[in-house]
């Protein structure tokens, strides 16, 4: 069974880079029929799709965030990683990553999210 | 690109039937057949009910359905029970590789 894990810094100090990872277990990233992307939610707000990436590293982004967004791929260890610049406290949220099956556009397996603050 | 838009709440009573609606606009849930539809219980992941508009995952109770008519989707849940209050977000394929989130609806059986 497929299953997602992101991991990173819970704290991260405004003006800084926060960096997460999601560890996929149980089948491959490289996968042809699935992309992988980050999802973000504040303190009880919605969601926010962030953006995706494939296992060729082709990548697309939130046009909100695409300035300092960017989404990496590591097939050999099965992972894929967000990285944002220049955080504030509006960065602060709970990050989920998920598959998203193809061209569908439907993200069928979430990770459990991983909480990042922002705070000096 | 502006997030879908979803009812803030919802309530109904055990057995009843409530809609929930996401609207958006023709640059998204009005041009593709792409519409998601997640439930999130507080402190948890989304879960997927719904894809391609009205697909059910397998495992998911078809008291769930829904439908789009325009740029408006709709999501339908059926002899409302006390597990389906929770959170519900639409999303769409919005073009150019991109995805869109609904503003979320809070769910709640009396």
């Amino acid at each position: 069974q497929l299953q997602l894990q992101e991991s990173g810094p819970g704290l991260v100090k405004p003006s800084e880079t926060l960096s997460l990872t999601c560890t996929v277990s149980g089948g491959s990233i490289s996968n042809t029929r699935y992309y992988w992307g980050w999802i973000r939610q504040p303190p009880g707000k919605g969601l926010e799709w962030i953006g995706n990436v494939y296992y060729s590293g082709n990548t697309y982004y939130n046009p909100s965030l695409k300035s300092r967004v960017t989404i990496s791929v590591d097939t050999s260890k099965n992972q894929f990683s967000l990285t944002v610049r220049s955080v504030t406290a509006a960065d602060a949220a709970v990050y989920f990553c998920a598959r998203r099956a193809g061209y569908f556009y439907y993200m069928d397996v979430w990770g459990k999210g991983t909480t990042v603050s922002v705070s000096s | 690109q502006s997030a879908l838009t979803q009812p803030a709440s919802v309530s109904g009573s055990p057995g009843q039937s409530i809609t929930i609606s996401c609207t958006g606009t023709g640059r998204d849930v009005g041009s593709y057949n792409l519409v998601s539809w997640y439930q999130q219980y507080p402190d948890k992941a989304p879960k997927l009910i719904i894809y391609e508009v009205s697909e059910r995952p397998s495992g998911v109770s078809n008291r769930f359905s829904a439908s789009k008519s325009g740029s408006t989707a709709s999501l339908t849940i059926s002899g409302l029970q006390a597990e389906d209050e929770a959170d519900y977000y639409c999303c769409s394929y919005a073009g150019d590789n991109t995805s869109v989130f609904g503003t979320g609806t809070k769910v709640t059986v009396l």
